[in-house]
């Protein structure tokens, strides 16, 4: 058990579909993040949220919708995606926003996301 | 901006073997560094750390060593199991509290 619980596991969506991925700390952190994780890339930033409110969009198109209803939940919202978007989608918690050495970053196991 | 690069896998190796994961960084100043873990079907962890320069972090009989002078922060393990088979991730973030992270090195350990 991680602390940071993300559903579904794995997501199978067409272009047309509309489906929203969720993310729930039970950590007591302040901020939340996703990321994008991709083979042989680096792992991208997408959003940060910080006590509810966002603070970071990595140039991330507007297919990808973040809401943060509160501290201990986000959610992804997806809408007309590529096929490039096939990826898998982490969510990471922090006390402080950041994740440096005296607050690191707690990951989920992630969403596996194939888009058709 | 501040980068890291490592090295590309993947790294393939027999039990008990030695394993190093190359790191090197670019940044404007002198940023905290970090290893994490990402284990089959799981999300990241994080294995160890260091802050400074000639700082030593270590877990689960991993190491690694800040040398600012190479700018590096190499993954070393002096004798590898199977369960240590999974993705590492070099990271740092400095002050801008940004954590940027390399593109991941797949180990295989085989038995």
């Amino acid at each position: 058990e991680t602390g940071v619980t993300q559903t579904p596991r794995h997501l199978v969506m067409g272009m047309t579909n509309k489906k929203s991925l969720k993310c729930e700390q039970h950590l007591g952190h302040n901020a939340m993040y996703w990321y994008k994780q991709s083979a042989k890339k680096p792992l991208e930033l997408m959003f940060v949220y910080n006590f509810k409110e966002q603070t970071e969009n990595n140039s991330v198109p507007s297919r990808f919708s973040p809401e943060c209803p509160n501290s201990s939940h986000l959610f992804l919202h997806l809408h007309t995606l590529q096929p490039e978007d096939s990826a898998l989608y982490l969510c990471a918690s922090s006390q402080a926003m950041g994740g440096s050495i005296n607050s690191p970053l707690h990951f989920g196991n992630g969403t596996r996301l194939t888009v058709t | 901006g501040n980068s890291v690069t490592q090295m590309e896998g993947p790294v393939t190796l027999s039990e008990e073997a030695f394993l190093t994961i190359n790191c090197t960084y670019t940044a404007t100043g002198y940023p905290s560094l970090f290893w994490y873990v990402q284990y089959p079907g799981e999300g990241l962890q994080l294995l160890l750390k260091a802050t400074k320069a000639d700082d030593k972090g270590s877990n689960k009989g991993f190491e690694a060593t800040y040398r600012k002078e190479t700018t590096s922060f190499h993954l070393e393990k002096g004798s590898v199991q199977v369960s240590d088979s999974a993705v590492y991730f070099c990271a740092l973030i400095m002050d801008d509290y940004k954590l940027s992270f390399g593109a991941g090195t797949t180990v295989t350990v085989r038995a």
